[in-house]
């Protein structure tokens, strides 16, 4: 199971950019980078996944370098409401079990 | 609303006692996942279910049981419960990809939190 490595806390002002940046060196060839964002008291919520290049929908776009041994959330123009833990999780193609498994993520704080 | 139904949201036990935390997942989602927040900590991996089978295991303490029915619910069985087992429990449910076991999205609950006093 590839494990990830991201930075515990990050703090930003509103109206920025954020880039959070996760670590996988051992991503597995089948293997897709999913983010989730964690609000106090509540299940994580799915952002954004993929596997290759850059992927973008309506809440944030992931790029991922060619040899996906990194991945790196942007989060455009961040507002108070940002502020929560976000994980980065790599797929569990080898053991085929889809395990989930989540790292200590990362707290961003906006900061008004 | 993800689709993923946890039920009761609040409950409050003594120690000793045991519980029963309730999870329904998305319609169609084979896979059934529990973990186990403390306050201010990360999520840890419990119990994973597909299909009614126990698929993965991560540090669930030998007090705590769970199960998949063939409706694919799934119940977390909490016995001779302490103090520190006080947290929020969640369940996540996601489809499997076909030939994508590399790509798994889940969807979780708004959890339950057990406090034991």
């Amino acid at each position: 199971l590839a494990k990830t490595t991201q930075p515990i806390s990050m703090d930003s002002y509103e109206g920025q950019e954020v880039n959070i940046t996760c670590s996988h060196n051992n991503i597995a060839t089948n293997d897709y980078i999913t983010w989730y964002q964690q609000f106090p008291s509540q299940g994580p919520r799915f952002i954004i996944q993929g596997y290759k290049t850059k992927v973008k929908n309506e809440v944030a776009s992931l790029f991922i370098p060619a040899d996906r041994k990194s991945s790196t959330l942007s989060l455009p123009r961040v507002s108070l409401s940002d502020t929560a833990v976000y994980y980065c999780l790599v797929g569990d193609s080898q053991t085929g079990a889809n395990n989930l498994f989540f790292g200590t993520g990362t707290r961003l704080t906006v900061i008004p | 609303d993800s689709g993923v139904t946890q039920t009761p949201k609040h409950l409050i036990t003594a120690t000793g006692q045991r519980v029963t935390l309730r999870c329904s997942p998305r319609s169609g989602d084979l896979s059934v996942y529990w973990y186990q927040q403390s306050l201010d900590q990360g999520l840890q991996f419990l119990i994973q279910y597909y299909n009614g089978e126990e698929r993965a295991k991560g540090n669930i303490l030998e007090r705590f049981s769970a199960q998949q029915f063939p409706d694919l619910h799934s119940e977390l069985n909490l016995s001779s419960l302490e103090l520190g087992d006080s947290a929020l429990y969640f369940c996540a449910s996601s489809a499997i990809h076909r030939g994508q076991e590399g790509r798994t999205e889940a969807f979780f609950g708004q959890g339950t939190r057990l406090t034991v006093v």
